[in-house]
């Protein structure tokens, strides 16, 4: 099966900074790469998604970017703020069922 | 997106007893999806939920432990049997109310279990 790959565990960054985070897929069939953000108590929200077909996603101050050669996609979170903090998943499938990586937790200081 | 509901929110069980878990939506979808959120992990599917048909469970996950219904298109239950202080997990629902394969999946608020 899908075996989803993510990186850093932890992230720390000062306000304003840009946060990467990265993750890689094993399954060359997967097609749709999903984001989540989950603050603490919360359920998770998907932030951004981006599909096979598509090389990289922007909006406004979140991007994803894909390769598919190389099986990895990104997250990029520019001018980051201190509600930026959470745990963010990266996600993928090639069907209906999403296969998570286990999460960074991103922590903004002003 | 959909509004999904998820009762309870929480609960605190004994052993042995079992729970069992409502997922509301507020329009019909085609697809649910269980998910088993441990303390500090990240979120594993148990099983896709689809009406009128037997639930699609993942490898670990079992109808015997976790039974799952799906009445209609808007409703679907997760039932966590004969539990142990193991089943304490946050277990939450999706839905992708899309129509075409890897649509967005949104979540419930997620039911808290604790297993004493």
């Amino acid at each position: 099966g899908e075996n989803v790959e993510q990186h850093p565990s932890t992230l720390s960054v000062q306000e304003g900074d840009s946060a990467v985070i990265k993750c890689t897929y094993s399954d060359s069939a997967s097609n749709y790469f999903p984001w989540y953000k989950q603050e603490l108590g919360k359920r998770p929200q998907l932030i951004i998604d981006i599909r096979s077909n598509v090389g990289e996603k922007k909006d406004q101050r979140i991007a994803v970017t894909l390769n598919k050669t190389a099986k990895h996609f990104s997250l990029h979170i520019t001018e980051t703020q201190p509600e930026d903090s959470a745990v963010y998943f990266c996600a993928a499938s090639s069907g209906y069922a999403l296969n998570f990586g286990k999460g960074t937790s991103l922590l903004v200081t002003p | 997106s959909a509004v999904i509901s998820q009762k309870p929110s929480r609960d605190i069980c004994q052993r042995g007893t079992s729970l069992t878990i409502q997922c509301q939506v507020d329009s019909q979808v085609t697809m649910m999806f269980w998910y088993r959120q441990q303390p500090g992990q990240s979120l594993t599917l148990i099983a896709t939920a689809n009406q009128g048909s037997e639930a699609t469970y993942e490898s670990g996950f079992v109808i015997d432990k976790f039974p799952i219904s799906r009445p209609n298109l808007t409703f679907s239950t997760l039932t966590v049997s004969n539990l142990s202080p193991e089943d304490s997990s946050i277990y939450l629902c999706s839905v992708d109310p899309g129509t075409g394969v890897g649509d967005e999946q949104f979540f419930g608020p997620g039911t808290r279990l604790t297993v004493l």
